[in-house]
């Protein structure tokens, strides 16, 4: 079965970037799809079809998606931003998901 | 605006049946698909099932011989059966809004369903 991996934790400083990988084999042929969930929350969609951000989504946050390797760009990541994020892809018709990476913003 | 409420018992005995529904309000439930997501507790997520207003559905083979999915057009309501729990099956349970370029755009706040005798 397909499998997406993301890193347990990613620390970020205020104001710097954090990067968030997911990776699948050959995801890059796939749409990839970022869900943040803060504690005690439902997630939200940050980002669809690898690259594209829902409106009241701020343009901090980008992605992209290439070869094996799906990326959540944080820019001037903020207090706010500390969460959970999932990364998601479809692959024969189930929707997978990553183990989910928390970003604590130090 | 969208909103989704699931609702149903917070604790089922272990080999018993989890019924859980979800109330769709603010929005039709047609041309959409209908999602069921779990999220055992301090873990990810775990998609569990869709299903489109037509009724057609899709499961998570990992699940599929234990599950039924069904919606209810007239009351906006789709349900979630799931027989046979464990306690593996513990976990907080959402509905979502699946669009057609496959996003969950629209979460319930999520139900937290325990198995325990």
């Amino acid at each position: 079965s397909y499998e997406l991996t993301q890193p347990p934790s990613v620390s970020v400083s205020p104001g710097q970037t954090a990067s968030i990988t997911c990776s699948g084999d050959k995801l890059g042929d796939k749409y990839a799809y970022w869900y943040q969930q803060r504690p005690g929350q439902s997630p939200v969609l940050v980002i669809y079809q690898n690259t594209k951000r829902p409106s009241g989504i701020p343009e901090r946050f980008s992605g992209s998606n290439s070869g094996n390797t799906a990326t959540l760009t944080i820019s001037g990541t903020q207090a706010l931003d500390e969460a959970d994020y999932f990364c998601q892809a479809w692959d024969s018709s189930t929707a997978i998901f990553g183990g989910g990476t928390k970003l604590t913003v130090l | 605006q969208v909103q989704l409420q699931e609702s149903g018992p917070g604790l089922v005995k272990p080999s018993q049946t989890l019924s859980l529904t979800c109330t769709v309000s603010g929005g039709s439930i047609r041309n959409y698909y209908w999602t069921w997501i779990r999220q055992p507790p301090g873990k990810g997520l775990e998609w569990i099932a869709y299903i489109f207003h037509s009724g057609s559905t899709n499961y998570n083979p990992s699940l599929k011989s234990r599950v039924t999915i069904s919606v209810d057009t007239s009351k906006n309501q789709f349900s979630l059966k799931l027989n046979s729990v464990t306690a593996a099956d513990t976990a907080v349970y959402y509905c979502a809004r699946c669009t057609s370029s496959y996003y969950f755009d629209y979460w319930g706040p999520g139900t937290l369903v325990t198995v325990s005798s």
